[in-house]
């Protein structure tokens, strides 16, 4: 959908680098998903977050991962020291409220990240 | 021609005939489905949903029939068009989280 905005589209990072991905719901929506999607597989949920609050953050790695979506401004998906297995493309989705109840996400074009 | 997602990640059809893909979802306690379409290089985009509460769902050439005895969801598109080629997947989303689950997906390509 077109009204979820991410950017960079495309990101080259040399290993060890820091990777930073930015992604604007929907104007009005208030949950953010970041999902990763490696080639030829579906998309793996890393973390679900509300305004200022993380509300799920199972699928993220536990180690140089770190989400945010603050009051003002986009969600930030950040990635410390990349290695060449960050390599993939991030998307993110946005829903105006919970899931629950039938709310559909979504999806940004997504990021491409590329680790040489 | 039939696909299960997760065993047959790929499903060739001619153009003009129905095409039915596969999911088998993981949770019981799931609520809320729904498919998606994501053609290459972008992003996945809403195709149809379904609540728990119900069996099935139809839409513009597409129909979702959803199984919860066996956990199966299945997307039905008629008259299969090129434009319909994509990966198609199915997503899961449940209480508490509501974070949704997505399947392997399914490669649809229609052949002219």
């Amino acid at each position: 959908n077109a009204g979820v905005m991410q950017n960079p589209r495309h990101l080259v990072r040399r290993r060890g680098q820091e990777a930073r991905l930015r992604c604007s719901p929907v104007k009005g929506h208030s949950h953010v998903y970041w999902y990763r999607q490696l080639p030829e597989e579906g998309l793996k949920f890393m973390v679900y977050l509300q305004k200022e609050n993380i509300i799920d953050e199972s699928g993220m790695p536990k180690e140089r991962f770190s989400a945010e979506f603050p009051k003002e401004g986009p969600s930030i998906l950040r990635i410390q020291q990349v290695v060449r297995g960050d390599s993939a493309a991030y998307f993110c989705a946005s829903s105006p409220r919970s899931g629950g109840g039938g709310t559909e996400a979504f999806f940004g074009q997504g990021t491409r990240l590329t680790v040489v | 021609g039939e696909s299960v997602g997760l065993h047959l990640p790929t499903l060739s059809v001619q153009e003009g005939d129905n095409s039915i893909i596969n999911c088998a979802y993981s949770n019981s306690a799931s609520d809320y489905f729904i498919w998606y379409k994501q053609e290459s290089g972008k992003g996945p985009q809403f195709i149809i949903d379904i609540r728990s509460n119900m069996d099935k769902r139809q839409g513009q050439r597409v129909t979702v029939l959803l199984n919860k005895t066996v956990k199966h969801l299945s997307l039905q598109i008629a008259a299969t068009q090129p434009g319909d080629s994509a990966v198609y997947f199915c997503a899961e989303n449940m209480l508490p989280g509501n974070q949704f689950y997505f399947g392997t997906g399914t490669s649809l390509t229609v052949i002219p």
